[in-house]
């Protein structure tokens, strides 16, 4: 079975300062791994994927993450953060093989951004 | 850039009330999804629907949940006697390919069971 965690529900960094959401999965296939971003009182939006092509994934607002195979991981990274980067972020994977199409989320972090 | 809609955004209903929660999505997506957020908690599946049939739906799905697409537009998600824990936010999602490299969010609707 798939899993992922995220490490640390909240996460407070200042204006400019660099961003770091931990995420690690667990999966007995090779994975699809996400990270949606969901602003307050809206849905989800994606921020970037790996699907099996270069390890380091360029997203969008800046952002970008790393696929590690050795250490599960597939972590948010943004230079420099900005106000409106406050959101809560979501890790997801799922099973490229399986035909439904299913993603399965972490416990989500919460970014904030203090001036 | 072609969106998912959902409506209502916000419903409130009694306890032991049919609801039914709609979707549009994208016009060419041809795979359909509904997720749940029930609120500080992450985001689960519910089910996958492609050709009129459901793909997998979760332990969650159970025969008070049904889904259909009425028409060539709409896909709904039906809770035919509503529970307090019941009380999250509903997503549905859409891809135009198998898997969910493609999926494209709804905003949500917020359902309150009181």
């Amino acid at each position: 079975a798939q899993s992922v965690t995220q490490l640390g529900s909240h996460v407070s960094v200042s204006e400019g300062a660099l961003v770091l959401l931990r995420c690690n999965y667990s999966s007995s296939v090779p994975p699809y791994l996400f990270w949606y971003v969901q602003y307050p009182n809206q849905g989800l939006q994606l921020l970037l994927k790996y699907t099996s092509a270069a390890t380091l994934v360029k997203g969008i607002n800046g952002f970008e993450a790393e696929f590690k195979k050795s250490e599960t991981s597939f972590h948010l990274t943004k230079p420099s953060a900005h106000m409106s980067d406050a959101a809560e972020y979501f890790c997801a994977v799922s099973d490229r093989n399986f035909q439904g199409g299913k993603l399965i989320f972490g416990q989500g972090t919460e970014l904030s951004v203090k001036p | 850039e072609p969106e998912v809609t959902q409506t209502p955004s916000h419903q409130v209903t009694q306890m032991g009330q049919e609801v039914i929660l709609r979707c549009v999505p994208i016009s060419n997506h041809l795979y359909f999804y509904w997720y749940r957020q029930i609120l500080g908690q992450k985001v689960e599946f519910l089910v996958s629907f492609y050709n009129n049939e459901i793909s997998e739906k979760s332990e969650i799905f159970d025969d008070q949940f049904s889904v259909e697409r009425p028409d060539g537009s709409n896909f709904t998600l039906k809770i035919r006697s509503t529970k307090l824990e019941d009380s999250a936010m509903y997503f549905c999602a859409s891809s135009e390919v198998q898997g969910v490299a493609g999926y494209t969010f709804g905003s949500g609707t917020r359902l309150t069971v009181v």
